[in-house]
């Protein structure tokens, strides 16, 4: 069985802040896939990262960066100088090799104010 | 240009009715999904198909009847309607859905279509 936790259910940070978004997983399987998806207000499911189980390198993209962890499980996400637009629901979800299911976590509702 | 398109946007209609949502995907994927998001935002997988075939059914209830005609599309058919029914449903697909080394396994998302049981 696989298991996503986001613990944080809601952050909200003021504009230019950095905040980082967690994520926890759970699965038996050594080959996995693990993702962020944002949810803008508008509803629309925007894919953001794919990470695979075998590549810990950390990934930054402009002012998003995401620092992946098997020792701890972890799959976190930051987000530097955060901005209005990055207001949103961003889910983290996991999928195992050889599995079409894509198990996501219950969101974190990040609110950026101005 | 739209990847994932889906119709309607917005349904509302009355307990008991049936209706379907339509979905297709011009990325050239073979595997197509639908999922489910409830009023909390949570996400789950309903049906999963590949290549026209189905792959996954997730314990929904069998008024809900997925379609695939080709592999580009994929329609959601709901006889019946419950007010337990209304939730955002999304369309989804991937390159691939089993997951190959150095294979885009990333699903793609619709944008969404509202359903309201009334």
């Amino acid at each position: 069985a696989q298991k996503v936790t986001q613990a944080q259910t809601e952050i909200s940070v003021v504009e230019k802040e950095d905040v980082t978004l967690d994520c926890v997983y759970e699965t038996r399987d050594t080959t996995y896939y693990l993702f962020w998806y944002k949810q803008p207000p508008s509803g629309e499911l925007v894919f953001l990262i794919r990470r695979n189980s075998f590549d810990e390198q950390n990934e930054i993209s402009g002012r998003y960066s995401w620092n992946f962890q098997k020792s701890t499980s972890s799959f976190n996400f930051t987000i530097t100088a955060s901005q209005v637009v990055d207001s949103a629901v961003y889910f983290c979800a996991l999928k195992t090799f050889g599995n079409e299911k894509l198990t996501f976590g219950t969101g974190t509702r990040l609110t950026i104010i101005p | 240009d739209t990847a994932v398109s889906q119709t309607p946007k917005y349904l509302v209609t009355q307990m008991g009715n049936d209706k379907s949502i339509k979905c297709e995907q011009n990325l050239g994927h073979d595997t197509m999904y639908w999922y489910k998001q409830d009023s909390k935002k949570f996400l789950k997988i309903m049906f999963s198909y590949n290549n026209k075939e189905l792959i996954i059914n997730e314990t929904v209830p069998n008024r809900f009847s997925p379609k695939s005609p080709d592999k580009a599309h994929l329609n959601l058919h709901i006889n019946s309607l419950e007010l337990g029914d209304s939730a955002v449903y999304f369309c989804a697909s991937s390159q691939d859905g089993v997951g190959l080394a150095g294979v885009r396994v990333e699903q793609y998302f619709g944008p969404g279509t509202r359903l309201t049981v009334t």
